[in-house]
């Protein structure tokens, strides 16, 4: 079946610091690639997407590029701050498959001053 | 534009009690999705519908969790008898028609069972 897997968490990171939370997909057919965000106290909302192999979506200077040969869509910034802390989730969608979206089970980032 | 509005925000029942979520989801939004998020895990589908019709509740335990949309707007969900392990935070979810991938959610209800 389509599913995502992502790095476990919680990742604390100092504010400026690289991050990355990793990702990899299982899926039939060909999957578009999703990352949102879960702020404290909100809703999930979409940070960045892209939709076909080799694409890199981009956000809020977070990237992330779908690689079709590891199965990975890897979440990046080059420099955190502390408004970035959140939960971040994968997720992946089989076009046509009634479009049915499997999220990662999230990760927890907490970015100190 | 407002975006998808649920209620309550939180609740608090024992088992075997019943429990319903209401969701009003982004205006013109064709298809709606309830999600159940355990502590610890990423959201699981539950149902999507596509206007009033059903597309997908094949992960809906149908013996104690129902859901209508009714005139293709709003939704509810109901679970009854709750069990302990239905406590999660409900999430509704809705996309138009043209919008590739991106689900608009709302906060979530939150459910304690006791």
């Amino acid at each position: 079946g389509n599913s995502v897997t992502q790095m476990e968490g919680p990742v604390t990171l100092s504010e400026e610091a690289f991050l990355t939370i990793n990702c990899t997909y299982t899926a039939t057919g060909y999957p578009s690639l999703f990352w949102y965000v879960q702020y404290p106290g909100e809703g999930l909302q979409l940070l960045l997407k892209a939709t076909k192999a080799d694409d890199k979506g981009s956000n809020k200077g977070f990237e992330a590029t779908y690689r079709k040969e590891t199965t990975s869509f890897h979440l990046e910034k080059g420099s955190v701050q502390v408004s970035d802390s959140a939960v971040y989730f994968c997720a992946l969608e089989v076009p046509g498959n009634n479009n049915d979206m499997r999220f990662g089970a999230g990760t927890r980032l907490t970015v100190k001053p | 534009e407002a975006g998808v509005a649920q209620s309550p925000r939180y609740k608090i029942i024992e088992k075997r009690q019943s429990v319903a979520f209401w969701c009003n989801p982004i205006s013109g939004h064709a298809t709606l999705y309830w999600y159940q998020q355990i502590l610890g895990q990423g959201p699981k589908l539950l149902i999507q519908f596509q206007n009033n019709g059903v597309v997908d509740d094949s992960q809906l335990p149908k013996d104690r969790f129902s859901a209508e949309r009714l005139k293709g707007v709003d939704s509810t969900l109901k679970i009854q008898p709750a069990k302990l392990e239905d406590s999660a935070v409900y999430l509704c979810a809705s996309r138009g028609i043209l919008a590739v991938g991106e689900l608009f959610f709302g906060e979530g209800s939150r459910l304690t069972v006791l």
